[in-house]
Formats: structure tokens, C-alpha cells, sequence
């Protein structure tokens, strides 16, 4: 029942921006995009996410397109450190709360 | 600051047995939830407790499977009869108040089942 799909791996040089992309074609009008990443045995870790205006933060930035079909998530500046497997994500509503579907990810590797 | 924890971290048992998991969510925090991730795979909802209160569950949640928080503060994750396709990392996560949903992941106890 995935929403989201990604590529399945990806490479970046360090100190080169690293672009990943996903298309969530089926996304309602209410439902933001999230955006994790997973770094080997670990939990997942919250990066940024948003429904329809493009957002930055301290650690990424994301462009969702004006049909709201896919979005891209930007690390500006990739480091060794953000080697991972990056999840996009959209949040659908339920019983009170929202809950995550998540997609199989991008597995993300930062090459010196 | 401490964040969301969950115990044991690893857990190796033989088929047939029962395995209960406990997750400890961000203190503030009253809503929390468990997934289940297999290998290479994205995690996946298994179910949400708002305080003690268990308001979802997937139907991914087979009848072996209970999940409980009781005065809604810690919670529990038991499954009956183990099962070799029981085996991945059971992820927990909690998200605060109203408004703020983003849900933080707990390291997550890995169940290996022989």
C-alpha cells in the first residue's frame, strides 16, 4: 500500500548537493510529505516535511512540484556522515493521529 | 534529553516461544507507536495507543500479537508463539501534542526467531 516511490540506491560525491527524488502521484490534497532517514541499525530520524510550499531547514531542503506528484529532498552539502537510506513519506490521517506509510527508500551513499 | 527507548535491543529466541518488548516514549509525549520493519523493507504501522487508550490496529497485527500501555505511559509489545517469519526490527516511536505530529523513532529491538 506503499504511496511513495523512490530509486532504489544513489551516489554523491562529499560536498556535492545530493538530490533524491519521489513521486507520490496518489497523494490526497490534506496529506504532507515527510521525510526520514535511517542510518544502519538505527531508528528512523526526522528531517523535514511539507504539503505544498517548499521548506528548508538546517539539515535539507525540500521542493514539493505544484501538482503536488513528487518532491525532492536536497542536502546541500553531503557529507560521509549522510550515508543512509533516506525514506519519503506521506502521512495520512487516522483514528486521531496520522500515521507514516512508508515507501523502500533510497539508499544513499556519500563517496570521498 | 532523552529520547525514545525501547528494550531489549536484541532478542534471539526459538520458535514457539513468546517475546514481550517494552518501548519507554518521550515523557511528554502521549501518543506512541510500534512498527515493523523486515529486511530492506520500509518500516511498516502495526498499531497507535493514544494515552492508554489503543485506537488503530493493522491488520498486519495477527491475533499473536498484543500490545499494551497501561496508564499510558510505557508500552508492551508481546507476540504468542513465535514464528520464523516474526523476525525483523520492531521500531517504536512517540509524537506530542496536537499540532505537532512528527513521531521520534526509538532504536528499535531486533527479534531473530529459530
Amino acid at each position: 500500500d506503499a504511496k511513495t516511490t523512490q530509486p532504489t540506491s544513489m551516489d554523491c560525491a562529499e560536498g556535492r548537493a545530493a538530490n533524491l527524488p519521489c513521486n507520490h502521484s496518489t497523494i490526497s490534497g490534506n496529506e504532507y510529505v515527510y521525510w526520514y532517514r535511517q542510518i544502519h541499525s538505527q531508528g528512523p530520524q526526522y528531517i523535514i516535511h511539507g504539503l505544498k510550499n517548499n521548506e528548508t531547514n538546517e539539515m535539507a531542503s525540500l521542493i514539493i512540484t505544484e501538482d503536488r506528484k513528487s518532491s525532492t529532498l536536497i542536502l546541500p552539502h553531503a557529507t560521509l556522515r549522510d550515508t543512509a537510506v533516506y525514506y519519503c513519506i506521506v502521512r495520512v490521517a487516522t483514528s486521531g493521529t496520522y500515521k507514516y506509510i512508508f515507501g523502500t527508500g533510497t539508499r544513499l551513499k556519500v563517496l570521498a | 534529553d532523552t529520547g525514545v527507548s525501547q528494550n531489549p535491543r536484541h532478542k534471539i529466541t526459538k520458535r514457539g516461544q513468546n517475546v514481550t518488548f517494552r518501548c519507554d516514549p518521550i515523557s511528554e509525549h502521549n501518543r506512541l507507536y510500534w512498527y515493523r520493519q523486515t529486511l530492506g523493507q520500509g518500516p511498516e504501522f502495526l498499531t497507535y495507543f493514544q494515552n492508554e487508550a489503543q485506537l488503530e490496529k493493522s491488520r498486519l497485527l495477527s491475533d499473536r500479537f498484543s500490545a499494551e500501555r497501561p496508564k499510558g505511559s510505557f508500552s508492551t509489545l508481546e507476540i504468542q508463539r513465535t514464528e520464523q517469519g516474526d523476525s525483523a526490527m520492531y521500531l517504536c516511536a512517540s509524537s506530542g501534542i496536537a499540532g505537532a505530529y512528527e513521531q521520534y523513532f526509538g532504536p528499535g529491538t531486533r527479534l531473530t526467531v529459530t
